[in-house]
């Protein structure tokens, strides 16, 4: 049971460029996130998807898109990459149904635009 | 707007020195207080969740205190390698998605 796997782990990327984060789950889970992480700020909601086929923004979802075609996966594209998209970002996922809704987190992505 | 602050933002305490961290949250009704530990280069790790004024929870040394407008994560005798930062989030019944809304950490060292 891997839990929540992102990949690359790391990556460095030129100004413009595109490139996909990778996110898969094999807990069956149907609530998926991406967040980002900041030096010295609070992780930031990007999308969420609450089942295959459905996505919605949160709080920074500018440059961004994601797509659900599968409950296991959920990747999120980034479309003409920007230095202000250097970050750390990380995938999560919970279940629907849970006792206490926690989230689980993957390793996380360092992304560098330069 | 739901907000979480944490404080301090960095905590170093001797090992043994037990000390406490807060979170102070503004939330349109609370669903559930969380709290993770995060390391260096990796997720964060879930410790726990509350959800009424009140409520403690406990693990090792970690004790997680909520009253109805902050919530306090006591560390009793800490030992090095409690140091991590530790994120505190809410959830709240109108946050779209039921997603969680993260304060911005505070960074806890323990020396020997």
């Amino acid at each position: 049971n891997a839990g929540v796997t992102q990949t690359p782990k790391f990556r460095i990327l030129k100004i413009g460029q595109s490139m996909t984060l990778q996110c898969a789950q094999d807990m069956n889970h149907n609530y998926m996130y991406w967040y980002r992480q900041d030096p010295g700020m609070g992780l930031k909601l990007i999308y969420y998807s609450v089942g295959a086929g459905i996505t919605d923004k949160g709080e920074v979802p500018n440059g961004y898109n994601v797509s659900r075609s599968t409950t296991e996966d959920f990747p999120l594209r980034l479309e003409l990459a920007a230095p202000s998209q250097t970050s750390v970002y990380f995938c999560a996922s919970r279940d629907r149904v849970s006792t206490n809704e926690k989230l689980f987190f993957g390793s996380g992505t360092q992304l560098s635009v330069l | 707007e739901d907000q979480v602050t944490q404080s301090p933002e960095a905590l170093r305490l001797q090992e043994g020195e037990s000390s406490s961290l807060n979170c102070s949250y503004t939330v349109s009704g609370l669903r559930g207080l969380f709290w993770y530990r995060q390391d260096p280069g990796k997720g964060p790790e879930f410790l726990f969740t509350l959800y009424s004024a009140g409520e403690e929870k406990e693990k090792e040394r970690l004790k997680a205190t909520l009253t109805k407008k902050e919530s306090f994560l006591h560390i009793t005798a800490p030992k090095p390698e409690d140091s991590a930062t530790y994120l505190c989030a809410v959830q709240s019944y109108n946050q779209a998605g039921t997603a969680l809304i993260f304060g911005k950490g505070t960074t806890l060292s323990v020396s020997s």
